[in-house]
């Protein structure tokens, strides 16, 4: 089993639409969580942070669930700008020089 | 403005060849590491290092070594290079205070062995 697994997607909606897509991890001791963005032919880039409690950026809102070991990202009024991939990241231990990434989800944003 | 650079953006070189990597942050980053990232496989880590004349290897480190001389500096060498190696490299650092969390990545390198 992979250490973070993640739908590959693609995932293609409509401007405007709710999109959501999760990411599930294997060590149930893992200490923090991020989503990262990847623009095509760009680096991987923060996109935030996932806190135990859920958090809001904007139209972004990213949630842990510890119990059944995923966490998620959805996006609210997708605009065009929003097509990317979306890798999940999983820092295992807190003091941890590797974190792991997913191997993304690629969303695309239709007009 | 955190930077990391990569020395060349595209490399085209021969099976056979030695090739080095350079990779270059601005931070005072402790770590750093470099992936490569092909279709349908995502970032695989090859090495990293988390302090001068430090390594680990990573999940696919055959193939590669990698020299970390000044604190700033971290390259990738293939020895001897082959067609399964023709990808795109990125290089990346981290901290380990302040927001240790983000990981920076430089804009990456395509390498192609013919």
């Amino acid at each position: 089993r992979k250490e973070v697994e993640q739908d590959p997607g693609p995932f293609n909606v409509p401007e405007g639409a709710t999109v959501a897509f999760n990411c599930t991890y294997s060590n149930s001791a893992s200490q923090s969580f991020f989503w990262y963005r990847q623009d095509c032919r760009k680096e991987p880039k923060l996109l935030m942070s996932v806190y135990s409690s859920g958090n809001e950026d904007g139209r972004f809102t990213a949630q842990l669930n510890r119990a059944s070991q995923y966490i998620s990202l959805l996006i609210r009024d997708s605009k065009l700008s929003d097509s990317a991939t979306y890798l999940c990241v999983v820092n295992p231990y807190s003091s941890a020089s590797k974190i792991i990434f997913g191997s993304g989800t690629r969303l695309s944003i239709r007009p | 403005d955190v930077k990391v650079t990569q020395s060349s953006r595209y490399l085209v070189k021969r099976t056979g060849e030695k090739v080095f990597l350079e990779c270059v942050q601005d931070m005072d980053h402790e770590n750093m590491f470099w992936y490569r990232q092909d279709p349908g496989l995502g970032l695989r880590l090859i090495y990293f290092s988390y302090d001068v004349k430090m390594k680990e290897k990573g999940d696919i480190p055959e193939g590669y070594s990698v020299s970390r001389e000044k604190k700033e500096r971290f390259s990738l060498i293939l020895e001897s290079a082959s067609t399964n190696q023709t990808s795109m490299y990125l290089c990346a650092s981290r901290g380990t205070s302040g927001n240790a969390n983000e990981q920076f990545f430089g804009p990456g390198t395509r390498l192609t062995v013919l």
